[in-house]
């Protein structure tokens, strides 16, 4: 199975702040990676698709990017909507893996 | 307006089964693929399983190989998961998504998600 190395697993961050978080794909994927944003009690929201495509409706602030087979979520100019957990997904071969999640909150 | 409506959670004993619903609408559904992601309490997210648009194929992750049965009706426009055999790690928030259509939507709707409980 292809293992998805999701890292930061929390990120303390300030309103206005750049972060960025990884996913390391274990074996090759291409750009078969989705990010995702869940806020409590929610329903998982698509975010990025094809590793570095916005979704549909996704703030400008949000892109994705690809390196080898780092994975990268990056916020600019954070804002106190976008505190959530962010996953990625790998959507290469089944099983479908997703990261283990990163927390973004308030520092 | 695509809306994705999971049914059938609940509490159920360890060894018991349990299906779960998902009602389409707003699409055309047997025109997708569809999949069932879980997620236990306070933890990550889970791909379960995925069937084709028709029916034919099937996937399933190990943990569940052979006691989950994923399946759908077209022409009542809703995708099954049938939990046999179920264990207290199967306890969990199960979600319904639409898999594929255009590359962008891929996982682009999801439910609202049913709780299952497995515990004596």
């Amino acid at each position: 199975d292809i293992q998805m190395t999701q890292s930061p697993s929390s990120l303390p961050a300030s309103l206005g702040d750049r972060v960025t978080i990884t996913c390391r794909a274990s074996q090759d994927i291409g750009n078969y990676l989705r990010w995702f944003q869940q806020k409590p009690g929610k329903s998982p929201r698509l975010m990025i698709y094809g590793a570095t495509n916005l979704a549909a409706g996704v703030p400008s602030r949000f892109s994705g990017s690809r390196s080898g087979s780092d994975y990268s979520l990056t916020i600019n100019s954070l804002e106190s909507e976008d505190m959530a957990i962010y996953y990625c997904l790998q959507h290469n071969e089944y099983p479908y893996t997703f990261g283990a999640g990163t927390k973004l909150e308030l520092k | 307006e695509v809306q994705l409506v999971e049914s059938g959670g609940g509490l159920v004993q360890p060894g018991r089964s349990m299906k779960l619903s998902c009602a389409a609408s707003g699409f055309t559904f047997n025109n997708y693929d569809m999949a069932w992601v879980c997620q236990a309490p306070k933890k990550g997210l889970e791909w379960v399983a995925t069937i084709s648009y028709d029916g034919s194929s099937t996937y399933y992750r190990d943990s569940v190989k052979g006691r989950f049965t994923i399946s759908r009706d077209n022409a009542k426009s809703t995708l099954y998961l049938q939990m046999d055999s179920l264990r207290s790690e199967d306890t969990a928030t199960y979600y319904c998504a639409r898999q594929d259509g255009s590359y962008p939507n891929w996982f682009a709707y999801w439910g609202q998600g049913t709780l299952v409980t497995v515990s004596s």
